[in-house]
């Protein structure tokens, strides 16, 4: 059974960096086609994809936010932190990590971890 | 960046009737080499994170019910709910998997009862 679980601070003040940690079981980064995501949700908006790792560690970053963010894995520590940098009020938001394989679709996903901008 | 639009923003179904919802992507999805549509459906329960329905389109993720489909092709698809129930009540959304350079999500569909 795989799960996933986002760690971090509940509230980071503007122009601070985040760090997001994203805990995992159940398989393992070493894996060929295996990846963790990081998606966000706004408060009563939609998904938008952030960023991804692959078993291999190759990296994608959204275009719109790609200078802003540094993902990394700790294989050994079954662990992937997502850093998100020049935080501001309109990033508050819940902040989940997920599965993803080379196929392409989030399964499972963490609860997920809300996340307050505010000074 | 391939768009994704969802629509309706929101629909009221009655218990036991069915109900629609379209995804419209700006660019074509469809690999052809494999004849696959890289389409993925969500379920989002209040204060839960999303739950893979389908895949591939029209491809139920094991322990869905049968009651949930997915059709379509290329740039349209459609996700069928064809007897709402109670626990259905959620926001749906659709996701591109064909750039994965940049996955994208539609705006959701929000389903309540009528």
């Amino acid at each position: 059974q795989i799960t996933l679980k986002e760690s971090g601070p509940t509230l980071v003040k503007p122009t601070q960096t985040l760090t997001l940690t994203c805990t995992f079981s159940g398989f393992s980064l070493s894996t060929s086609g295996v990846g963790v995501g990081w998606i966000r949700q706004p408060p009563g908006k939609a998904l938008e994809w952030l960023a991804l790792i692959y078993w291999d560690d190759d990296k994608r970053y959204s275009p719109s936010l790609k200078s802003r963010l540094t993902i990394t894995k700790d294989t050994s520590k079954n662990q992937v932190v997502l850093t998100m940098t020049n935080m501001d009020p309109v990033d508050t938001a819940t902040y989940y990590c997920a599965h993803i394989t080379f196929r392409g679709w989030f399964d499972p996903w963490g609860q997920g971890t809300l996340v307050t901008v505010s000074s | 960046d391939i768009v994704m639009t969802q629509s309706p923003d929101s629909l009221a179904v009655s218990l036991g009737e069915r109900a629609t919802i379209n995804c419209k992507s700006s660019q074509s999805v469809l690999y052809s080499s494999n004849n696959k549509n890289y389409l993925a459906w969500y379920q989002q329960k209040p204060g839960q994170p999303p739950k893979l329905l389908i895949y591939w389109a029209s491809t139920r993720e094991s322990g869905v019910p049968d009651r949930f489909s997915g059709s379509g092709s290329g740039t349209d698809f459609t996700l069928t709910i064809s007897s709402l129930q109670a626990e259905d009540v959620a926001v749906y959304y659709c996701q591109q998997y064909y750039s994965t350079l940049f996955l994208t999500f539609g705006g959701g569909t929000k389903v309540e009862i009528k």
